[in-house]
């Protein structure tokens, strides 16, 4: 059973339009939220994070949303550009794990 | 510069051979961990390890087996055991398993024929 969700495998976004990535998780223990970023033949890349005593974290294009009663978060990208183009992976951990716990990805692509 | 290494970057070899993937890192990180990623699956851990000479399992331990002999490596074996091995192997290190912000080495397609 997959503890972290990303519902949608695919996303494909305009040139300088939003980009919407979602992930629910079930583990209501989870407190620590965060996005990786995959080009293809790559390993991941950490973008950002977030920290369960916030609802929102910024980091230049890319702003984390949390909402916690309902186990889910987005990770916002404006204006989306064609290097975007990447599979995302959304990960959560807690204070009583010992691991990261990955989701399946979403794989985004920005259309000139 | 400071980063994880994984080699080869492509692996073939025969159905009913071991093979180990080497994953080494010059980071300084106390926690390395072996993923696995298959497509619609994600990543799936196989093995960490916290500390050297000690390592856990993961989720799909099942027909790998790992070694922690020096901080700096964490050699993967994939053995005869493993009934789909074909994937791509992803090694990650941490600072401390406490640390959520993993460095990723580039990956080792492994292709059993």
């Amino acid at each position: 059973d997959q503890q972290v969700k990303q519902n949608s495998p695919s996303l494909s976004v305009q040139e300088g339009r939003i980009s919407i990535l979602n992930c629910d998780y079930t583990n209501s223990m989870f407190d620590y939220f965060l996005w990786y970023k995959k080009y293809p033949a790559e390993g991941p890349t950490f973008l950002i994070s977030i920290s369960s005593i916030k609802d929102k974290n910024e980091d230049g294009r890319f702003t984390v949303f949390l909402n916690k009663s309902a186990k889910h978060l987005s990770l916002h990208i404006v204006p989306s550009q064609p290097g975007d183009s990447a599979v995302y992976f959304c990960a959560a951990s807690g204070t009583s794990y010992d691991k990261v716990i990955f989701g399946p990805g979403t794989s985004l692509s920005v259309i000139p | 510069d400071g980063g994880i290494t994984q080699s080869p970057k492509y692996l073939f070899r025969k159905e009913g051979q071991n093979v180990t993937l080497s994953c080494e890192q010059n980071l300084n990180h106390d926690a390395m961990y072996w993923y696995r990623q298959d497509p619609g699956q994600g990543l799936r851990l196989i093995y960490y390890s916290q500390i050297v000479n000690d390592f856990q399992k993961g989720d799909i331990a099942e027909g790998y087996s790992v070694s922690r002999e020096k901080k700096e490596s964490f050699p993967l074996t994939v053995t005869s055991a493993q009934k789909n091995p074909t994937a791509f192997y992803l090694c990650a290190s941490s600072i401390g398993v406490e640390t959520y912000g993993y460095t990723f080495g580039s990956g080792t397609r492994l292709t059993v024929v």
